[in-house]
């Protein structure tokens, strides 16, 4: 079974300061997809980024960057110079590559201190 | 943007009585999700609907559940007989296709209904 662990319920960055937050994953399948989701308070959850299995590159969008690790199995964000609209609750999901199910980690609650 | 929209945003009911969750989906798009996460929990996969049918399910999902599109633009969430532990966050989401070019785009989520049930 797929499981999905983000192991920090609670993080705290500086503003303009990075921070990482953690997810693993437990998997058989070869071919998954890894996505990071946002959910600020009382808004609908968005995509950050996604990363495919079969790419060895890490997955970039602007301030938002993935360390993949396959072989690990770890799927980590890093969230550079962060901004007061980044705290929100973030959700590590994976979704195998045939599969239409999306499995969730519990979250982490990230705040931004001015 | 297009967005996945739900009502209500906070649906309060008595333990026993049914109640109808409703959400509209993008218009374009093909695979509908029903999603909850209870308070401090993760969230969790209650079905996925493709093609006027459910594609998977749950264990979660039993008997107590349903879904419906009615209209080919709703999709609403049917729980018959409400209990306790049912009180739960409950997410609509939608995606556009699931192989090919669409196997790694991500299901688009409304902003959810808070269900309490007392």
């Amino acid at each position: 079974a797929q499981t999905v662990t983000q192991s920090q319920p609670e993080m705290s960055v500086q503003e303009a300061e990075t921070v990482t937050l953690s997810c693993t994953y437990d998997t058989s399948e070869s071919d998954y997809y890894l996505f990071w989701y946002k959910q600020p308070p009382s808004r609908q959850m968005i995509l950050v980024i996604r990363q495919e299995a079969y790419k060895q590159q890490n997955a970039t969008e602007n301030r938002f960057s993935v360390n993949f690790q396959k072989a690990a199995k770890s799927f980590s964000l890093k969230i550079s110079d962060s901004q007061l609209g980044d705290a929100a609750m973030y959700f590590c999901a994976y979704k195998r590559g045939t599969g239409n199910q999306f499995y969730f980690g519990t979250g982490t609650s990230l705040t931004v201190i001015p | 943007e297009p967005e996945v929209t739900q009502t209500p945003s906070h649906q309060v009911t008595q333990m026993g009585q049914e109640v109808i969750l409703h959400c509209v989906p993008i218009s374009n798009h093909l695979y509908f999700y029903w999603y909850r996460q209870i308070l401090g929990q993760k969230v969790e996969f209650l079905v996925s609907f493709y093609n006027n049918e459910i594609s998977e399910k749950s264990e979660i999902f039993d008997d107590q559940f349903s879904v419906e599109r009615p209209d080919g633009s709703n999709f609403t969430l049917k729980i018959r007989s409400t209990k306790l532990e049912d009180s739960a966050m409950y997410f609509c989401a939608s995606k556009r296709g699931s192989t090919g070019q669409w196997g790694n785009t991500e299901a688009f989520f409304g902003q959810g209904t808070r269900l309490t049930v007392v």
